[in-house]
């Protein structure tokens, strides 16, 4: 009964293939994200869909494609790898109309890519 | 200038000790701000969220101060298994979540 769950956990791959990682919520919220966490630890947002909407796009190559099918779901597809892509992509949920002051984020637990 | 500001540590302390850290933002429309804990190879989760007056739970007691674009967690009675990054994390008006770069704490016998 995971919340929010990231497939793969692992994947190596080889420069310029095209891979993808997907994510569900079973919490229903609203809005969900990806991150993308580099060798320093910093964790930095990709995108954030909202009612599978995209809401932001920072500033990442086009080379990555985030597709919403539905609510619960924000996967992340990713062109013609570079060695620049490793890190660990975090998936993340949360509500953000729920008429509370404050909403957390629920990470799932990661993927770690290595490209080659 | 970076959004969400940390000192990156390590900060060593031996168990039973008290820890301060802070966290400085940059974007005064900021309306939710939280403590998250990541440990070694994990997903980041929830710590506390920080309110306007101060709040504490547990050892645990978190500030927000406005004028000063500053958030503070304060550990009391440092325990082996608090050792893991404490990320401040700042969401601004447009749902966007920032998380500071963390902070890393470790704690020995």
């Amino acid at each position: 009964d995971t919340a929010v769950s990231q497939t793969p956990k692992y994947l190596v791959t080889q420069m310029g293939n095209d891979k993808s990682i997907k994510c569900e919520q079973n919490l229903g919220h609203d809005t969900m994200y990806w991150y993308k966490q580099d060798s320093k630890k910093f964790l930095k947002i990709m995108f954030s869909y909202n009612n599978k909407e995209l809401i932001i796009n920072e500033t990442v190559p086009n080379r990555f494609s985030p597709k919403s099918p539905d609510k619960a779901h924000l996967n992340l597809h990713i062109n013609s790898l570079e060695l620049g892509d490793s890190a660990v992509y975090f998936c993340a949920s949360r509500h953000t109309k729920t008429g509370r002051t404050v909403t957390e984020a629920f990470f799932g637990q990661g993927t770690r890519l290595t490209v080659v | 200038r970076k959004e969400v500001e940390q000192d990156p540590g390590p900060f060593n302390v031996p168990e039973g000790a008290t820890v301060a850290f802070n966290c400085t933002y940059s974007n005064s429309a900021s309306q939710s701000f939280f403590w998250y804990r990541q440990d070694c190879r994990k997903e980041p989760k929830l710590l506390m969220s920080v309110y306007s007056s101060g709040n504490e739970d547990g050892r645990f007691t978190a500030q927000l101060n406005r004028a000063s674009q500053y958030i503070s967690l304060l550990i009391r009675d440092s325990k082996l298994s608090d050792s893991a990054t404490y990320l401040c994390v700042v969401n601004l008006n447009t749902d966007k979540l920032i998380f500071g770069t963390g902070t890393r704490l470790q704690v020995f016998p």
